[in-house]
């Protein structure tokens, strides 16, 4: 079964530190990776979709890389803002299990002014 | 943007009532998902589908049921609400049958609390 790992659990830095989040996973047999950031008391927000078959994605200030063959995968947040304060969680499919994402429990953030 | 809408933001039902909670999507989404969240426990999957009228059991279904009767509303059903299904239920969906080709899309979430 695959099982989804994020370390640390949680993490503080101080505003402008880079941030840099980790995800691994047990079974490189994953369609795709997905990156989430959940605000408190709210649904999740998806930030990055990585395909299998890619070895990185970015969005404005956010960079995921992927590597299969190791099962991991790393959040890069540039410049880290107050605003950037939530927890992200990493999610994977697994081929073998249709409709069944797989979630890490996530890494809780506070950026500090 | 994808929007899927949770009715409700805060529930409080007491034990043994049956208890519905509703998601629409308006993406025309073929995949959508009902996962219960709680600390130290992650996000489990209940229940998801995959077209109309289709339901496939996730890791947690024991005690739901689930409704799809149109493409765009899924319903989540505590046919007798226990205090043991207190948790944040969180709906999502995304695009296509082929799994883990697009994006999972979430609704904001309900807090239900069975008293």
């Amino acid at each position: 079964k695959q099982e989804v790992t994020q370390i640390p659990a949680a993490l503080s830095v101080p505003e402008g530190e880079n941030l840099v989040l980790n995800c691994s996973f047990t079974d490189s047999a994953i369609y795709n990776l997905q990156w989430f950031r959940q605000d408190p008391g709210k649904g999740l927000t998806s930030l990055l979709l990585i395909q299998s078959s890619q070895r990185e994605q970015t969005s404005g200030r956010l960079n995921a890389s992927l590597d299969k063959s190791s099962g991991r995968s790393t959040l890069y947040i540039a410049a880290s803002q107050p605003g950037d304060s939530a927890t992200y969680l990493c999610a994977v499919w697994t081929t073998d299990s249709w409709g069944k994402l797989q979630f890490g429990a996530g890494t809780q953030v506070v950026v500090t002014p | 943007d994808v929007k899927v809408t949770q009715s409700s933001r805060y529930l409080v039902k007491r034990t043994g009532e049956k208890v519905f909670l509703e998601c629409v999507q308006d993406m025309d989404h073929e995949n959508m998902f009902w996962y219960r969240q709680d600390p130290g426990l992650g996000l489990r999957l209940i229940y998801f589908s995959y077209d109309v009228k289709m339901k496939e059991k996730g890791d947690i279904p024991e005690g739901y049921s689930v409704s799809r009767e149109k493409k765009e509303r899924f319903s989540l059903i505590l046919e007798s609400a226990s205090t043991n299904q207190t948790s944040m239920y969180l709906c999502a969906s995304s695009l296509n049958h082929r799994q883990g080709m697009e994006p999972l899309h979430f609704g904001n979430g309900t807090r239900l609390t069975v008293t």
